[in-house]
């Protein structure tokens, strides 16, 4: 079994680029959180979802920003039209079920700096 | 608005002194209370989790209470060594798996 992925680990991208941020949950996780670290920040939730269906984005910036968990594939958190604002560490975990049971598991996140 | 407070923000001990972290939210309706563990660079490492109906849990050297009365957990770490060296965060944990973070406590044991 090999944990939550993110890739990329690291991400550079100019302003007004898109960035796609990947997450591959642990095998038979159907559940999938992601956070941002801001630099100097703690964690912070951003959205949750199931299979197809968002189920709670109370952390997600009103713009630019989306999330989708296929019925095939990773997770991917995009990012529309990059700014400064956005570098920071963005991590995704995965659970078995809607809790955090034991088995809710970290990815080593993504890094993203916008120049 | 749920929030969490850790403190202090930072803390340099010497090797094999036993130490506190203090964690504080300001709702006591919470699911349960995660402890983890961050490295520089990296990811998270869970280290204790207390259920909302428990009142503390242990893990080697590690002991983690919950009162949610008062909103209050601290961790201990008995006899620090340096490869305790990390930031310490606790999490509140809703039904739903949403964690909500505190700042962290950012631990420097020295050998």
């Amino acid at each position: 079994n090999a944990g939550v992925m993110q890739n990329p680990r690291h991400l550079v991208r100019r302003r007004g680029q898109e960035a796609r941020l990947r997450c591959s949950p642990m095998k038979g996780h159907s559940h999938v959180y992601w956070y941002r670290q801001l630099p100097e920040e703690g964690l912070k939730f951003m959205v949750y979802l199931q299979k197809e269906n968002i189920i709670d984005e109370s952390g997600m910036p009103k713009e630019r920003f989306s999330a989708e968990f296929p019925k095939e594939g990773p997770s991917i958190l995009r990012i529309q039209q990059v700014v400064r604002g956005d570098s920071a560490a963005y991590f995704c975990a995965s659970s078995p079920k809607g809790t955090a049971v034991p088995g809710y598991t970290f990815g080593s996140g993504t890094r993203l700096t916008v120049v | 608005k749920q929030e969490v407070t850790q403190i202090p923000a930072a803390l340099s001990v010497p090797e094999g002194e036993n130490l506190v972290l203090n964690c504080s939210f300001t709702d006591s309706a919470i699911y349960n209370l995660q402890w983890f563990r961050q490295d520089p660079g990296k990811g998270l490492t869970s280290l204790l989790l207390i259920q909302s109906s428990q009142r503390e849990q242990t893990s080697g050297r590690l002991n983690a209470s919950l009162d949610k009365s008062s909103g209050r957990s601290t961790l201990y770490i008995a006899a620090s060594q340096p490869g305790d060296s990390a930031t310490y965060l606790c999490a509140l944990v809703w039904d739903t798996g949403k964690l909500i973070f505190g700042q962290g406590t950012t631990l420097q044991v020295k050998p």
